[in-house]
């Protein structure tokens, strides 16, 4: 079954500490992207990769950061930097980003707590 | 006036009743559509795309009126597991190149009763 996998599906996070999210698919899509999900607020997109070797900031990459080196896999790293990293992380896929039809599809999403 | 926005709800329906959403966008040069279905603590599931005047799919139909710039979804014959919340996103091109932005909705929280 072709689809998209996270882990792990809880994470806690110490103060200071970098951790890292999971995310992979095998799908074939070319485009990755990460969100970040909030009681009460929309999906904020936090760093989307078009191929791989190649990643953009979102609307809120500010204490986060990713790599692209393989096709099927572009990994999320929370870095102390991140002040209110509380959330819901959700990584998605597409077949390609410069398409408008192209729909994405979600894994199930890991939610990280801070201690 | 937010680039796009949903009803919250919730609506809460009887099993059977006809309910419809609303989701309005303020940019012009939105090109694509989609209703996602999200589930308490999962992930999103893509419900419907919508295209040019809408579509079907069972007992859900999404229209698409560009002149007012919104989307509905309809939803007739519900049932029990049709509780979720809805979202609306939508795909518009930020400039003369390729770049285009996803933006999504807070979602409108749907709830069908015995």
């Amino acid at each position: 079954d072709g689809g998209i996998t996270q882990s792990p599906k809880y994470l806690f996070r110490k103060e200071g500490q970098n951790v890292t999210l999971s995310c992979e698919q095998n799908l074939n899509h070319d485009a990755m992207y990460w969100y970040r999900q909030d009681p009460g607020q929309g999906l904020r997109l936090i760093y989307y990769s078009q191929i791989v070797n190649d990643f953009q900031k979102g609307d809120i990459a500010e204490g986060y950061s990713v790599s692209r080196e393989k096709k099927e896999s572009f990994p999320l790293t929370v870095t102390s930097a991140q002040k209110n990293p509380t959330a819901f992380y959700l990584c998605a896929s597409s077949r390609r980003l410069t398409d408008t039809s192209e729909t994405q599809y979600f894994g199930p999403g890991t939610r990280l707590l801070v201690l | 006036r937010k680039e796009v926005e949903q009803d919250p709800g919730p609506f809460n329906v009887p099993e059977g009743a006809t309910v419809a959403f609303n989701c309005t966008y303020s940019n012009s040069a939105s090109q694509s559509f989609f209703w996602y279905r999200q589930d308490c603590r999962k992930e999103p599931k893509l419900l419907m795309s919508v295209y040019s005047s809408g579509n079907e799919d069972g007992r859900f139909t999404a229209q698409l009126n560009r002149a007012s710039q919104y989307i509905s979804l309809l939803i007739r014959d519900s049932k029990l597991s049709d509780s979720a919340t809805y979202l609306c996103v939508v795909n518009f091109r930020l400039n003369a190149g390729n770049n285009r932005k996803l933006i999504w909705g807070l979602g409108t929280s749907l709830a069908v009763n015995p």
